[in-house]
């Protein structure tokens, strides 16, 4: 079966360090992978895409990495600040053609100041 | 104003009553959806929309039904709400594949079935 994993446990860094969130799948032919970030009660809010022939996407201090041969998806956040303390989920399209992302279920990040 | 607009924001309601879910967008994306977001669970699909003739069922459709009034407009029901239902919804919509699909989130209805 289809699955999409991230890392269940928070993530808690020192302010001004460089966060790492890792997004693993199996069983997927994604031809592109989203992350997005989600405050407490809050809908998700898309951040960056990446498509299966790019290796890498830069965003202001995002950065996403995309390993078609791994099944794994790296979203790094430098420099990181309180404010970027919320929990980032990856989507990525199923196979069978509906192009509906399906959503991980999310990593938590707490940035301490 | 939000692009992506849900009412009501927060209900509670009790078991065996009707409730509707609204969701009206200003992005002009023919696409919609309807989620349900649990603790522990993640997001997980109820309905979507392609176009105003075009429904689908998503990954848990049971006990709900929706509507799709207009390109702008998406509505989930409970039929008979049960406690089980008591979740966090989100309405969504995308412009499609062209650009990824990527989702455009409402603010989200807290929902509480007592």
């Amino acid at each position: 079966s289809q699955k999409i994993e991230q890392n269940s446990e928070a993530l808690n860094i020192q302010e001004g360090k460089t966060a790492t969130l890792t997004c693993n799948y199996t069983n997927y032919s994604p031809a592109y992978l989203q992350w997005y970030r989600q405050d407490p009660g809050r809908g998700p809010v898309f951040l960056l895409l990446i498509r299966e022939n790019e290796k890498e996407k830069r965003k202001e201090r995002l950065k996403v990495t995309f390993d078609t041969t791994l099944k794994q998806s790296l979203f790094h956040i430098t420099a990181s600040q309180p404010a970027d303390s919320a929990t980032y989920l990856c989507a990525l399209d199923p196979s069978g053609g509906s192009y509906i992302p399906t959503f991980g279920r999310g990593t938590s990040l707490i940035v301490h100041p | 104003d939000a692009d992506v607009t849900q009412t009501p924001r927060n209900r509670i309601t009790k078991t065996g009553k009707r409730i509707m879910l609204e969701c009206s967008q200003t992005k002009g994306h023919d696409r919609m959806y309807w989620y349900r977001q649990d603790p522990g669970l993640g997001l997980r699909l109820i309905y979507y929309s392609f176009d105003v003739k075009d429904i689908n069922k998503g990954e848990i459709s049971d006990g709900y039904s929706v509507s799709r009034q207009a390109q702008a407009k998406f509505s989930l029901s409970l039929e008979s709400a049960i406690p089980n239902q008591t979740a966090l919804y989100f309405c969504a919509t995308s412009p499609g594949q062209s650009s990824g699909n990527t989702i455009y989130f409402g603010e989200g209805s807290w929902l509480t079935v007592v």
